[in-house]
């Protein structure tokens, strides 16, 4: 499989907090998405680092990207219940925008 | 709502029988995607289409046919299921980004799944 894998599959912390995920990805990539999935619902889209792009920020969301170490971060600061749900990476390649998924990692925040 | 509608929401289908799920946007997307979630497995590609009259084989197609008659509608459809495609189907489009043929840097759109079990 090509999929990646972020670290760690799930995390626990206080409303107010902030929340750090990691991605590691396998293949070479235009960009790096991450997304969120609320229970039951589909992914949404949440912020797109290319890979001439180091860091990114948006609202309360800060992405970094490290090519050499095929990786990759997602902080939220200052964590609310609503933020509670799945996130995952997403590497996208080629002149196709396929991407490949990771695993996930299941954010709960504790109001 | 500008968005991607997937039909059904949930099926229960017996092993061997023929389903079809499907998949509506009204964005005027031209790339559009099927994938399947699966626990501790995080989604992975079935098929794709880049525009109109085309698709490709993703990582899992086995099992499964697409096709795209048109820019709003992409229809999966499992000939004879089995238990092992007891999964979520995701549907999912993006925009080309302005520049044709190249599609890469955008970001995908999804609908809210079809939960299918096959018995």
């Amino acid at each position: 499989s090509q999929q990646g894998e972020e670290d760690p599959q799930a995390l626990s912390i206080q409303e107010g907090e902030n929340a750090t995920m990691n991605c590691s990805y396998k293949t070479s990539i235009n960009n790096l998405q991450w997304y969120r999935q609320n229970s039951g619902r589909g992914l949404v889209h949440l912020i797109l680092i290319r890979s001439n792009e180091r860091e990114k920020h948006s609202g309360r969301l800060r992405v970094t990207l490290d090519t050499s170490k095929k990786s990759s971060s997602l902080l939220i600061t200052a964590s609310r219940a609503a933020d509670t749900a799945s996130y995952f990476c997403a590497g996208g390649g080629g002149a196709t925008n396929k991407l490949i998924f990771g695993t996930g990692t299941l954010l709960a925040v504790q109001p | 709502i500008a968005g991607i509608t997937q039909a059904p929401t949930s099926q229960i289908l017996a092993a061997g029988r023929r389903m079809t799920l499907r998949c509506t946007q009204d964005m005027r997307h031209n790339a559009m995607y099927w994938y399947r979630q699966d626990l501790g497995l995080g989604l992975r590609l079935i098929h794709y289409s880049n525009t109109a009259g085309t698709t490709g084989k993703g990582e899992v197609p086995d099992g499964y046919s697409v096709s795209r008659a048109n820019t709003d509608d992409f229809p999966l459809t499992l000939a004879s299921a089995v238990p092992s495609q007891t999964s979520v189907y995701f549907c999912a489009s993006s925009d080309s980004g302005g520049r044709q043929g190249m599609y890469s840097n955008q970001p995908q759109h999804f609908g809210d799944g079809t939960r299918l079990s096959i018995l």
